[in-house]
């Protein structure tokens, strides 16, 4: 596609349910990170892959967050046991790589836990 | 980690006129500053960014500046025009970009008619 597609565009989860979050990064990107943007703030880190490899982790908020891009395209954001802070837009972006720096976003999942 | 600051979180300004948005960072490893303007909605789309090996870079009506020494870096827009009403986020990172960004809490810039 032309751009990151991101799926469903909207979700509303009862608290408890699991919930999973689907990105297609632009094809051939290497580099792909999902973000977590809460209501008037601005989006914060929570993973990065690079191909199939998950670098770096450190921004998911607790072991509830599993995130996973086994053939190095298509990632998937999975949240277990909702909680209603877990409420915000996720975005992925993904990033070319070999030197190139802008990353593109995607439109994000909207989550609202009730 | 880096902690970015970005002020003013909200700034109206009449159309034609300047804006300038500011922001801060702690970590000196921090090498690209990136500008994202995020209509309400959309995605967030880059508008310019800077490495740190230059202290300023324009593209039309934008602007970025930035200076190392005392970590902060800004946002320019000159004769502003009602389609530039949106969120703007700063950014940093240390990796390049090979690393996850830290966004500042952005600022929502209001251009009266």
């Amino acid at each position: 596609g032309a751009g990151v597609s991101q799926s469903p565009r909207y979700k509303v989860a009862k608290r408890g349910q699991d919930v999973a979050l689907r990105c297609d990064p632009i094809s051939g990107h290497v580099s792909l990170f999902w973000y977590q943007q809460a209501l008037g703030q601005g989006p914060e880190f929570l993973t990065y892959f690079q191909n199939e490899a998950q670098l770096d982790k450190s921004g998911l908020p607790s072991d509830r967050f599993f995130a996973e891009r086994p053939e190095g395209s298509v990632s998937t954001l999975k949240i277990q046991r909702t909680q209603q802070e877990d409420s915000a837009v996720y975005l992925c972006a993904s990033r070319r790589g070999g030197g190139s720096t802008e990353a593109f976003f995607g439109q994000g999942t909207r989550l609202t836990v009730v | 980690g880096e902690n970015v600051e970005q002020h003013p979180s909200t700034l109206s300004v009449q159309e034609g006129d300047s804006a300038v948005i500011k922001c801060t960072y702690s970590d000196s490893a921090s090498n690209y500053f990136p500008w994202y303007k995020q209509e309400l909605g959309k995605r967030p789309q880059l508008i310019i960014d800077i490495r740190s090996n230059v202290g300023e870079k324009k593209d039309q009506r934008i602007a970025v500046t930035l200076n190392k020494t005392a970590k902060h870096f800004s946002l320019h827009i000159t004769e502003t025009q009602p389609e530039d009403s949106a969120v703007y986020f700063c950014a940093a990172t240390s990796g390049g970009g090979a690393d996850g960004l830290t966004f500042g809490k952005g600022t929502h810039l209001i251009i009266q008619p």
